[in-house]
């Protein structure tokens, strides 16, 4: 059963980037097969995709956030981690990693971890 | 951007009852959809993808049908674990793929 989980700061300042890393487990990132997303939910609101890897390093960005977004491999450690630029209190949100078929569902989701931009 | 939109936004229904989602995309995203159930404190859960296909150990009360723009998830007897917020998802235009402002489903 393959199962991720999220880890990181809580809280983060406006202007300053926010850090995730998203620990896979009973799964090997590089077996390749699946891409690795992050995905957002604001307050009360609907899902938004941000972006995937693969175990390659090739990325694909949401263009709405491509020019402060940066998703990164380390299959060493069977983790993939994002990082958020600039943030602002519009960044504030639950954050979620997730493993993407080939074809482009989410079958298995971390169980999210809330990230508040705040002074 | 493909826009998804889901209807209603809250649907009241009982408890044995029959409940009918609707998702509508902006254009055409053939079978490449995806339903998610989600419960309060709780990551998403995938339930049907490929608009029919149930996923790994779904019950079969969920049915997913619909081509093209017109999708419908059913869930034919509602039990008391259904009542959640439904989100639909496109990924025929993917990366990215989009999702709908989703259904809640609440106890009538």
């Amino acid at each position: 059963q393959v199962q991720l989980q999220e880890s990181g700061p809580g809280l983060v300042k406006p202007s300053q980037t926010l850090s995730l890393t998203c620990t896979v487990s009973g799964g090997s990132i590089s077996s390749g097969g699946y891409y690795w997303s992050w995905i957002r939910q604001h307050p009360g609101k609907g899902l938004e995709w941000i972006g995937y890897i693969y175990y390659s390093g090739s990325t694909y960005y949401n263009p709405s956030l491509k020019s402060r977004v940066t998703i990164s491999v380390d299959t060493s450690k069977n983790q993939f981690s994002l990082k958020l630029s600039s943030v602002t209190a519009a960044d504030t949100a639950v954050y979620y990693c997730a493993r993407d078929t080939i074809v482009g569902a989410s079958d298995y989701w971390g169980q999210g971890t809330l990230v508040t931009v705040s002074s | 951007e493909i826009v998804m939109t889901q209807s209603p936004a809250t649907l009241s229904v009982s408890p044995g009852e029959r409940a009918t989602l609707s998702c509508r995309a902006s254009q055409s995203v053939s079978s490449n959809l995806a339903w998610y159930q989600q419960k309060p404190g709780q990551a998403p859960r995938l339930l049907i993808y490929g608009a029919s296909t149930r996923a790994t150990g779904i019950p079969a009360r969920f049915s997913g049908s619909g081509s093209g723009t017109e999708f419908t998830l059913t869930i034919s007897s509602l039990q008391s674990e259904d009542f959640a917020v439904y989100y639909c998802q496109q990924y025929n235009n993917w990366p990215p793929s989009t999702f709908g402002q989703g259904t809640k489903v609440e106890i009538k």
